[in-house]
C-alpha cells in the first residue's frame, strides 16, 4: 500500500529565505509525482508534475525533483515571499491507477 | 475555458439528511474523480467516474455514499443519511484522458 509523508509538517520563515519541502513515498512504482499549493478554504493549485522518467521539473522560483529510486521528491522555492505563505501538497499517481495518493502536506508561513 | 466548477461552496446538512455536491468538469474533461479532505487531514480519493462509468470507488464508504456522472449534465456526489463524521471539504477534479488532474474549488459540507 502506498504511503506518502511530508516532512515538515509545519514551516516559518523569514522573507527571501530559499526553502526545501521533502515528500517521500513507499512504493517507488509510481507513473508520476505532482506538487500542489492549498491556501485556506480554497481549493488546490497545481505546482509542477514530474513523470516517473524525469528527474526534475521547473517553474519560476519553484524547483521540483524525483528520486524514484530512494522514493523521494523535493520542492525547492528560492527567495521566499509572504505570498507563498500556504499549504504545500505532493500527490503520487502508479502506473495502473488514476487516483493520486496524497500526503498530509507541509504548512508554511513566510513572514515580512 | 471556464475551470472545474463545484455547487455549492458550503452546505449545511442536519444529520439523517441527504446531501447532494456537484461537480461540472472543465470542457472536453471525461474523467472526474472525488476525494475528501477531513479536518487536519489530508485528501483521500474516494471515486474515479468516466460518463455513465464507474471505474475505481476503492475509496467510497460502503455504506450511504453513491456517485454518478450522467451522460448529460454534472457529476453528482451523494450523501444519505448524513452524520457529523461526514462533516470535511468535498473535492472534485477533472481531466481530459487520465492526464494532469485539475481540482475544483470544493464543497464544504457541516453536518449539525
Amino acid at each position: 500500500k502506498q504511503e506518502v509523508t511530508q516532512i515538515p509538517a509545519a514551516l516559518s520563515v523569514p522573507e527571501g529565505e530559499n526553502l526545501v519541502l521533502n515528500c517521500s513515498f513507499t512504493d517507488s512504482a509510481i507513473y508520476n509525482l505532482q506538487w500542489f499549493r492549498q491556501d485556506p478554504g480554497k481549493g488546490l493549485t497545481s505546482l509542477l508534475l514530474i513523470q516517473s522518467s524525469q528527474r526534475e521539473q521547473t517553474s519560476g522560483r519553484l524547483n521540483a525533483s524525483l528520486d524514484k529510486s530512494s522514493g523521494r521528491s523535493t520542492l525547492y522555492i528560492a527567495a521566499s515571499q509572504p505570498g507563498d505563505s500556504a499549504t504545500y501538497l505532493c500527490a503520487v499517481r502508479r502506473g495502473d491507477t488514476d487516483k493520486l495518493i496524497f500526503g498530509t502536506g507541509t504548512r508554511l508561513q513566510v513572514f515580512p | 475555458n471556464a475551470g472545474v466548477m463545484q455547487n455549492p461552496r458550503h452546505l449545511v446538512r442536519r444529520r439523517g439528511q441527504e446531501a447532494r455536491l456537484r461537480c461540472s468538469p472543465m470542457k472536453g474533461h471525461s474523467h472526474v474523480y472525488w476525494y475528501r479532505q477531513l479536518p487536519e487531514e489530508g485528501l483521500k480519493f474516494m471515486v474515479y467516474l468516466q460518463k455513465e462509468n464507474i471505474i475505481d470507488e476503492s475509496g467510497m464508504p460502503k455504506e450511504r455514499f453513491s456517485a454518478e456522472f450522467p451522460k448529460e449534465g454534472p457529476s453528482i456526489l451523494r450523501i444519505q443519511q448524513v452524520v457529523r463524521g461526514d462533516s470535511a471539504a468535498y473535492f472534485c477534479a477533472s481531466s481530459p484522458i487520465g492526464d494532469t488532474q485539475y481540482f475544483g474549488p470544493g464543497t464544504r459540507l457541516t453536518v449539525l
